[in-house]
């Protein structure tokens, strides 16, 4: 079974400052898949970026970067610049990459409580 | 407009009446699945479905049960909750050999 971990529960940031967010994974699967959602207080869950296990190069979406490091199975969120509209709950999950595509079990972590201080 | 749809969106009800959190997706995507979200521990995967017919136990399945006999809906059924049952319910959805999901606007539930 895979366990999802984030030791953070909450962090905070200057707004403008850059913040990184850390999520730890075990798993023996070697094909799977990563991601970071973002869920404000309206409750909606939010793509934020992901990260195929097969690529070695980090994903990157906009302000939002990963650090992933399969070996030590790590998956840390790096926000750049940060805003005031990133306040949010951080969530880490992993998908195991099934044989037949989609998507079978997720597992997610226990989330990082973001807030950001103008 | 591609959407993620749950009903209702808060319920309260009482221990043992049974109820039905209806979760429908206008995109044609073949996998669907339900969550609970609860304080300190994250979302956990209830139930998920890869297609008409076909579901499978997720991490947290007991008390719960799901059908799949169309593909744009997938309702949760709670045939006697409990008040240890009071969450917030997400349903998500996933088009073929695409691993991202879309979730709904999740549906709070309070078991009296």
């Amino acid at each position: 079974a895979q366990t999802v971990t984030q030791s953070q529960p909450e962090m905070s940031v200057q707004e403008a400052e850059t913040v990184t967010l850390s999520c730890t994974y075990d798993t023996s699967e070697s094909n799977y898949y990563l991601f970071w959602y973002k869920q404000p207080p309206s409750r909606q869950m939010i793509l934020v970026i992901r990260q195929e296990a097969y690529k070695q190069q980090n994903a990157t979406e906009n302000r939002f970067s990963v650090n992933f490091q399969k070996a030590a199975k790590s998956f840390s969120l790096k926000i750049s610049d940060s805003q005031l509209g990133d306040t949010a709950m951080y969530f880490c999950a992993f998908m195991k990459q099934s044989s037949f595509g989609g998507y079978q079990k997720v597992t997610f972590g226990t989330g990082t409580k973001l807030q950001v201080i103008p | 407009e591609a959407q993620v749809t749950q009903n209702p969106r808060y319920l309260i009800t009482v221990t043992g009446k049974k109820l039905t959190v209806t979760c429908s997706q206008n995109m044609n995507h073949e996998y669907m699945s339900w969550y609970r979200q609860d304080p300190g521990l994250g979302l956990r995967q209830i139930y998920y479905s890869m297609n008409v017919e076909v579901t499978d136990k997720g991490d947290v399945p007991e008390g719960y049960k799901v059908s799949r006999k169309e593909k744009r809906n997938f309702p949760l059924i709670l045939e006697s909750p409990s008040p240890n049952q009071t969450s917030l319910y997400f349903c998500a959805s996933s088009p073929p050999y695409q691993e991202t999901q879309y979730f709904g606007p999740g549906t709070r539930l309070l078991v009296l």
